[in-house]
């Protein structure tokens, strides 16, 4: 079935600093692969997303993008903030389009 | 718009009783998701309803785990007998449209203990 792998599990940076979240996924026909952020204890927020007919998208200082060839999509974060911290998932759509494979979250520790 | 709302928010019980999970979509969503996360095993999907019909109920553990959804604004998650390893906080989640490659909609969880 689909898999989903993501890399880093934890991530550290200094404010200020880019993050760089990455994600491989096993499906070709997968086409759907939006990213959260979950604050601890909290719900997973869709923070942005991507279709397979584009390359990247930006929303202010996030950014996602995609290489089909290679199967794997990446979120990047820009001048990070303390808020940003939290754990980020990656997730695609499986092959019969019925269900997200999440991977297993990036916990990112933003310090000021 | 008032969200996904779950109850409870925390459940606490002894193994072997009954526990039903509640949920609304926001409304005129007309697909809604089940989702368990344990740190083991992560963000997982349950079962998935599109126009109150279970599409997809592959991820449902084993018999111990039911899912209704009797009209469009409601549904529940049942597990009987439970088990200390259901433990985990259970989402809800709701989208637009028919397909499952729509933003979804999380609900606050709720926190599941059975001991």
């Amino acid at each position: 079935g689909e898999n989903v792998e993501q890399h880093p599990s934890t991530l550290s940076v200094q404010e200020g600093d880019s993050a760089v979240i990455k994600c491989t996924y096993s499906d070709s026909a997968s086409n759907y692969f939006p990213w959260y952020k979950q604050e601890l204890g909290k719900r997973p927020q869709l923070i942005i997303d991507i279709r397979s007919n584009v390359g990247e998208k930006k929303d202010q200082r996030i950014a996602v993008t995609l290489n089909k060839t290679a199967k794997h999509f990446s979120l990047h974060i820009t001048e990070t903030q303390p808020e940003d911290s939290a754990v980020y998932f990656c997730a695609a759509l499986n092959q019969a389009g019925t269900a997200l494979i999440f991977g297993k979250g990036t916990t990112l520790s933003v310090s000021s | 718009d008032a969200g996904v709302i779950q109850s409870p928010r925390h459940e606490v019980t002894e193994m072997g009783q009954e526990v039903t999970l509640r949920c609304k979509p926001i409304s005129g969503h007309n697909s809604l998701f089940w989702y368990r996360q344990t740190m083991m095993r992560g963000l997982e999907l349950l079962i998935y309803f599109n126009n109150n019909v279970p599409i997809d109920d592959s991820g449902m553990p084993e018999d111990r785990f039911s899912a209704k959804m009797p009209n469009a604004s409601f549904s529940t998650l049942k597990i009987q007998p439970s088990e200390p390893r259901d433990s985990a906080v259970y989402f809800c989640a709701s989208t637009s449209g028919t397909g499952v490659n729509q933003p979804q909609h999380f609900g606050d969880g709720t926190r599941l203990s059975i001991l």
